[in-house]
């Protein structure tokens, strides 16, 4: 079974400032994709960027950037000039390629950031 | 348009009362999900539809009964719910195509049941 492990359950960063969010994971698999949700206080969880396990190329959306290290089972989110609107609970997510797997998704524990003006 | 309606935003209901929760899409996505979330906790997966048949049920109780009338359409209904039963339930939608290896799921604003 697959597991996904995010180390930080607390973070905070100062408005305009770059934090880094950690998340790590264990597989057996070699083909998966790994996500990033941010979900705020209004409760709606939103995907924030998605990687694809077979693609080097780290991906990025606007400000929202990963690290994404397949040998390590690493997948860090950067999040660049923080706003106030970023404030909210991170979960990073893992799901297997694998047809028979029915592409659930399995959640860290979240990371709580907080953004200070 | 990746967006996905959830009604009632909050509902409050006594543990004999029978009421439903409900969710709508309009991407044309094939997969339907139901999850339960406590208080800073990740969301856990109840059922999953695809083509509009059942096929995940992790081990739900049976006050918990989902229905998926249509494609765009997916129902929870509540019946003799237990005061732990007070969270925030969510529901997705995904693609859900046969071997869409690419399959995301979006996620409703949820629900938030208080069960007294």
């Amino acid at each position: 079974a697959q597991t996904v492990t995010q180390s930080q359950p607390e973070m905070s960063v100062q408005e305009a400032e770059t934090v880094t969010l950690s998340c790590t994971y264990d597989t057996s698999e070699s083909d998966y994709y790994l996500f990033w949700y941010k979900q705020p206080p209004s409760r709606q969880m939103i995907l924030v960027i998605r990687q694809e396990a077979y693609k080097q190329q780290n991906a990025t959306e606007n400000r929202f950037s990963v690290n994404f290290q397949k040998a390590a089972k690493s997948f860090s989110l950067k999040i660049s000039d923080s706003q106030l609107g970023d404030a909210a609970m991170y979960f990073c997510a893992y799901r297997s390629a694998f047809r028979g797997s029915n592409y659930k998704l399995t959640f860290g524990k979240g990371t709580l950031l907080t953004v200070n003006p | 348009d990746t967006e996905v309606t959830q009604t009632p935003k909050h509902l409050v209901m006594g543990m004999t009362n029978k009421k439903s929760l409900k969710c709508e899409q309009h991407m044309g996505h094939r997969a339907m999900y139901w999850y339960k979330q406590k208080a800073k906790k990740p969301p856990e997966l109840m059922f999953v539809y695809s083509y509009e048949k059942l096929s995940i049920n992790e081990s739900v109780p049976s006050r918990f009964s989902p229905e998926c009338p249509n494609s765009s359409l997916l129902n929870l209904h509540l019946h003799a719910l237990q005061p732990e039963d007070s969270a925030l339930y969510l529901c997705a939608s995904s693609q859900g195509a046969q071997g869409d290896r690419t399959d995301t799921q979006y996620f409703g604003p949820g629900t938030r049941l208080t069960v007294l």
